[in-house]
């Protein structure tokens, strides 16, 4: 089954207004990454954030986690057009250390 | 470097055909896997390797075997194609699953 589940599914929003997505995982991790997907191609790393950290960020996205709730936060600051793509959360297992799964994704529309 | 590569781009198969999908790194990474996109379903992990001569079973293993014989080369092969394996397939790299995932380009395989 999937481990990260992203919300919400479908997003649209006008360039310059602030995207947020969110994932929720099921078990204790150590890391959790966010990826991004523009339509047909592969899947490009965003950020990684660890499991003892609370926020990170890079040039305009901020990335939350919250291990008490098994959840993370995606912000995209100032959208543009060229942020249009999906989005995707992956997290590894604490458990069984080596598998990174991902989840169903959030659909970022941005329009001018 | 070429990163990730994947072939072949595109393929259909005839039910209860074999095939072999090609993935190779130029990074040294240790770890390497194949996920499957469906339409809706996310990405869902098929197999992964730590290492050569290690693979292990991810979420959607049935179907699907792979070998690591070389730090290099993750081939994912298809014993006897089936509609249900209708799909788009990316492998991906990365140092350790801990780190940053390089995917390829993705193969879209069609069988009726």
């Amino acid at each position: 089954s999937q481990q990260g589940e992203e919300d919400p599914q479908a997003l649209s929003i006008q360039e310059g207004e602030n995207a947020t997505m969110n994932c929720s995982y099921k078990t204790s991790i150590n890391n959790l990454q966010w990826y991004r997907q523009n339509s047909g191609r592969g899947l490009v790393h965003l950020i990684l954030i660890r499991s003892n950290e609370r926020e990170k960020h890079s040039g305009r996205l901020r990335v939350t986690l919250d291990t008490s709730k098994k959840s993370s936060s995606l912000l995209i600051t100032a959208s543009r057009a060229a942020d249009t793509a999906s989005y995707f959360c992956a997290t590894d297992n604490a458990g069984t250390a080596s598998k990174l799964t991902f989840g169903t994704g959030t659909r970022l529309q941005v329009t001018l | 470097n070429a990163g990730v590569t994947q072939t072949p781009k595109f393929q259909v198969l005839k039910t209860g055909q074999s095939m072999t999908l090609q993935c190779a790194q130029d990074m040294n990474h240790e770890y390497m896997s194949w996920y499957r996109q469906d339409p809706g379903m996310g990405l869902r992990l098929i197999h992964y390797s730590v290492g050569a001569g290690i693979t292990d079973q991810g979420e959607v293993p049935n179907g699907y075997n792979v070998s690591r014989s070389t730090t290099e080369d993750f081939p994912l092969r298809l014993l006897s194609a089936a509609p249900s394996q209708t799909s788009v397939y990316f492998c991906a790299s990365g140092r350790t699953v801990y780190h940053e995932q390089y995917f390829g380009p993705g193969t879209r395989l069609t069988v009726t």
